[in-house]
């Protein structure tokens, strides 16, 4: 069963103290990975997609890695508005449709 | 240019309602997903359209749930007889074409059902 679990489910940083989230992952297939965004109260905003392993991505504070079993998001001296939840996807070559397996997210809060 | 919206962006159903929820994908965009999101978990997949055909309905949790694309655009996602458990925040997302292409999401409906 395709499967994708995040860790730590909430982290709390101090403004300027660097960290990385997980993303680990179980998929018949992997087609891409997805990092989103989310604010309370809306919707998930997109951050990134990562297709292969060794593959980087970097905006602004933000760093995203792929292996054959997990992502990592590094975030880079944070401010507070880095302050959200931050979801990891993966979606698999048979779900030709494009359907989204989500994880629970991580959130993350930094303090002035 | 806009992007996904939905409407109504809060609704309150008392159990036993049907309730309908819209979502307006961006303009041209060929690919419509609805997922689920419960209180503090990621969203769950429920259903897929390309245009107007429905291609994959495996996450729709009961027959009491019924999603349409008739025109190939707006998008209702029905649940009639709702139950408590059908509390959560409704998302719809579209794609310009499906596949690897990148899923922009709406605000989402959150639904109350006492």
């Amino acid at each position: 069963e395709d499967q994708v679990t995040q860790s730590p489910e909430a982290l709390r940083l101090q403004e300027g103290e660097s960290s990385s989230l997980n993303c680990s992952y179980t998929v018949s297939g992997l087609r891409g990975l997805f990092w989103y965004r989310q604010d309370p109260g809306k919707g998930p905003e997109f951050l990134f997609t990562l297709y292969s392993a060794g593959e980087e991505k970097e905006k602004e504070r933000l760093k995203a890695t792929l292996t054959k079993k997990e992502s990592f998001l590094h975030i880079t001296a944070p401010k507070p508005e880095d302050s959200a939840t931050y979801l990891c996807a993966v979606q698999a070559w048979y779900n030709q449709g494009g359907k989204l397996i989500f994880g629970q997210g991580t959130e993350l809060s930094v303090k002035p | 240019g806009a992007g996904v919206s939905q409407s109504p962006r809060y609704k309150v159903a008392k159990r036993g309602q049907d309730v309908a929820l819209r979502c307006d994908p961006i303009s041209g965009h060929v690919s419509l997903f609805w997922y689920q999101q419960a209180l503090g978990q990621g969203p769950e997949f429920l259903t897929y359209f390309q245009n107007e055909a429905q291609l994959d309905k495996s996450g729709l949790p009961s027959d009491r749930f019924f999603a349409e694309r008739p025109e190939g655009s707006v998008s209702t996602l029905k649940i009639q007889r709702t139950q408590q458990e059908d509390s959560a925040v409704y998302l719809c997302a579209s794609s310009q074409s499906g596949g690897l292409e990148t899923q922009y999401f709406g605000p989402g409906t959150r639904l109350l059902v006492l």
